[in-house]
């Protein structure tokens, strides 16, 4: 059963101060590792899709890597804005053809003007 | 571009009633996904269509939910009876036909269920 575990839950920044979130995941034949941002009472929002280990994507402050094991989400110089919840989700074989996502519980980052 | 959309937003009623919740897909996204976060939980895979069937309904928490997809364009998920463990928040999401591949999946904002 693919598994997703994303640390720490919460995270306080100072505007400016940068930090990483982790996604830990479990996974039989990864086919892709997706990054999404959700704001209170909206949907998830795609942000990057990383398919193998080794890849590295950029959106303004937000720069998110993929190893074997884990994904980091970077964030450079945070502002207020980038204030929401950080989710990390994966797909994995494509078995009976369905292409579900397994979600981690996400990470609440606040940035403190 | 539109994205996806749910209505209602939110909807509240009492154990033992059905209510239906609606999800239209992006225009053209033949993938057509339902989630469910209950409090405290992440969000998780309920069932996914390709146009009009079903490709996988395993997440699926029981028969009281039942999901369709007439004409492979909007859907609908109804609950009957609901339950007060049915309460959540219900995702739908969308994705263009990519074979073999993977999909990048849009989601819309969401219908949050209460039951009392």
């Amino acid at each position: 059963e693919d598994q997703v575990t994303q640390s720490p839950e919460a995270l306080r920044l100072q505007e400016g101060e940068s930090s990483s979130l982790n996604c830990s995941y479990t996974v039989s034949g990864l086919r892709g590792l997706f990054w999404y941002r959700q704001d209170p009472g909206k949907g998830p929002e795609f942000l990057f899709t990383l398919y193998s280990a080794g890849e590295e994507k950029e959106k303004e402050r937000l720069k998110a890597t993929l190893t074997k094991k884990e994904s980091f989400l970077h964030i450079t110089a945070p502002k207020p804005e980038d204030s929401a919840t950080y989710l990390c989700a994966v797909q994995g074989p494509a078995g009976a053809g369905s292409y579900q996502l397994t979600f981690g519980k996400g990470t609440k980052l606040s940035v403190i003007p | 571009e539109a994205g996806v959309t749910q209505f209602p937003s939110h909807s509240v009623i009492e154990k033992g009633q059905t209510v239906t919740l609606r999800c239209d897909p992006i225009s053209g996204h033949d993938n057509l996904y339902w989630y469910r976060r209950v409090m405290g939980k992440e969000i998780k895979f309920l069932l996914h269509f390709v146009k009009e069937s079903k490709q996988d309904e395993s997440g699926m928490p029981n028969n009281r939910f039942l999901a369709e997809r007439t004409g492979g364009t909007y859907s609908t998920l109804k609950v009957q009876p609901a339950e007060l463990e049915d309460s959540g928040v219900y995702f739908c999401a969308s994705s263009q036909a990519r074979r073999g591949g993977t999909d990048t999946q849009y989601f819309g904002p969401g219908t949050r269920l209460t039951v009392l």
